[in-house]
C-alpha cells in the first residue's frame, strides 16, 4: 500500500532532550516536507526536500533540523526541544513539485 | 508574499444543506490552488485542485473555481452528508516546493 509512515504517533518529552521523528514513504517520491499544525495557525511548513541531499527551509525552521540521505526517508530532528515546539507534526511527500501532497498520520509532540 | 485566508469556523449544518467555505489568497504570479480535508485523527487528503484561472476542481460533490479577478477559491457542495464532517484547508503553491495553508475550517454536519 502506498503510504507515508511517521513514527512515533505520540511523544511526550522534556525540554532539552534531543528527539527524532521519522518519516518514510514507499512511493519513490522526489519531494518531501514537514509541517506543524497549531490551533488558529493552520499548517506551517518547517523544511522541505526536493531530492536526496537537497533540503531547504520553510516558514518556521528555527529549532529543527532535517536530513535526506535516502530518497524514502526524511527525519525531523529537534536537538533541544522547548515547550513552544509542542504541536502536531505532519510529514508529506509528492511525486514532483507542485503536485498533490500525500500526508502521514501525524505525530503529536508534547514538550514539558 | 504568499498567504491564504479562510473563513472562520466552526460551521455546523444540517444534512442536505448547501455548503460554502470561503478562501481568498495573496500570491505573486500564478499559483496552484488546493483544498485538503482532514478527518479526525488522520493526515490531510487532497480533495480537489485547480492550476490556472477559471479552472474548476471537483471531487465527491465538492467544487471550487479558481477566480483570479477576486483571488478566491471558495469550496462548495450542494448537499452535505454527515460523513463530510471534517476540517477543510485551503492551500496554494507558487513554486511547487513551498506550500501555504489556511487556518482550516471545521465542518460538522448533523443528521
Amino acid at each position: 500500500e502506498a503510504q507515508v509512515t511517521q513514527n512515533p504517533r505520540y511523544l511526550i518529552t522534556v525540554t532539552g532532550k534531543k528527539l527524532t521523528v521519522t518519516c518514510s514513504q514507499n512511493m519513490n517520491h522526489e519531494y518531501m516536507s514537514w509541517y506543524r499544525q497549531d490551533p488558529g495557525l493552520g499548517l506551517r511548513q518547517i523544511y522541505y526536500s526536493m531530492n536526496v541531499e537537497v533540503t531547504d527551509k520553510g516558514d518556521v525552521p528555527e529549532g529543527y533540523k532535517v536530513s535526506r540521505k535516502e530518497k524514502r526517508n526524511f527525519p525531523l530532528i529537534l536537538e533541544s526541544p522547548s515547550p513552544n515546539q509542542t504541536s502536531l507534526y505532519f510529514c508529506a511527500s509528492s511525486p514532483y513539485l507542485g503536485e498533490k501532497l500525500f500526508f502521514g498520520s501525524g505525530t503529536q509532540l508534547s514538550v514539558l | 508574499g504568499n498567504s491564504v485566508t479562510q473563513m472562520e469556523g466552526p460551521v455546523t449544518l444540517s444534512e442536505e444543506a448547501f455548503l460554502t467555505i470561503n478562501c481568498t489568497y495573496t500570491a505573486t504570479g500564478y499559483p496552484s490552488l488546493f483544498w485538503y480535508v482532514q478527518y479526525p485523527g488522520e493526515g490531510l487528503q487532497l480533495l480537489l485542485k485547480a492550476t490556472k484561472a477559471d479552472d474548476k476542481g471537483s471531487n465527491k460533490g465538492f467544487e471550487a473555481t479558481y477566480r483570479k479577478e477576486t483571488t478566491s477559491f471558495h469550496l462548495e457542495k450542494g448537499s452535505v452528508q454527515v460523513s463530510d464532517s471534517a476540517v477543510y484547508f485551503c492551500a496554494l503553491t507558487n513554486t511547487g516546493n513551498q506550500f501555504y495553508f489556511g487556518t482550516g475550517t471545521s465542518l460538522t454536519v448533523i443528521p
